[in-house]
């Protein structure tokens, strides 16, 4: 089974950085996802990680430590449209892929 | 190319009522997701769908159930709906288990069903 732990809520400024946090225990980890919710919306997807280390797209990045069971995503420049809620979400590997979404942490970006 | 299309948007239904939510996924993606999203809350996984074939449940009772057609559509079937099952019903499509690489689950936009 598995079990994801990110914080519920943050606020950050605009123009700024802010780093969402999330934690993973796993029996067989495959891959690691981030998506972004805008209220009353679907996902989207922003990115993924397999193996340890930083992704940078655009003014995203996210981060995988696999021994630590640890991914943050990184959102630079803040702009108001980045308000929303960001999932974290873990891919399990064995015959059949299963992932697994945590609760989201729902961002908010003030002036 | 289009993306993962739901119908319908919205659906409203009576306590007891049955629903039916369609979903259509990605040309070429042969897995299905379904999942529910109640008001404030995280996704919740339902069902998932490969080569018309149920590979995994998640936590929810047997009145929640579905299917998948040849053509990789598949269909979410709730009956005896309960005044809970109020919620965004959303359908993701990736490409399907035998995939060498890592499934990405693309969202439809959910239809939000409503029991009164």
């Amino acid at each position: 089974g598995q079990n994801i732990d990110q914080p519920t809520e943050m606020t950050a400024t605009e123009g700024a950085i802010v780093q969402i946090n999330c934690t993973y225990q796993t029996s067989g980890f495959n891959g690691l996802f981030w998506y972004q919710q805008h209220a009353g919306e679907a996902p989207t997807f922003l990115s993924y990680n397999v193996l340890d280390g930083l992704e940078e797209k655009g003014r995203f990045s996210s981060f995988l430590s696999r021994s630590k069971g640890y991914s943050y995503l990184l959102l630079k420049e803040l702009q108001m449209k980045d308000s929303a809620s960001y999932l974290c979400a873990v891919s399990e590997s064995g015959g059949y892929q299963k992932v697994t979404f945590g609760i989201g942490t729902k961002l908010q970006v003030i002036p | 190319e289009a993306g993962v299309t739901q119908s319908p948007t919205h659906l409203i239904k009576t306590r007891g009522q049955q629903a039916t939510l369609r979903c259509s996924p990605i040309s070429g993606h042969t897995s299905v997701y379904w999942y529910q999203q109640a008001l404030g809350l995280g996704l919740q996984f339902l069902l998932w769908y490969d080569e018309g074939e149920e590979r995994n449940r998640g936590n929810f009772p047997p009145r929640f159930s579905g299917r998948q057609f040849p053509n990789y559509s598949s269909e979410l079937n709730v009956n005896a709906l309960e005044l809970e099952d109020s919620a965004l019903y959303l359908c993701a499509s990736s490409l399907g288990d035998r995939a060498t690489r890592l499934n990405i689950q693309y969202f439809g936009a959910g239809t939000r069903l409503s029991v009164l």
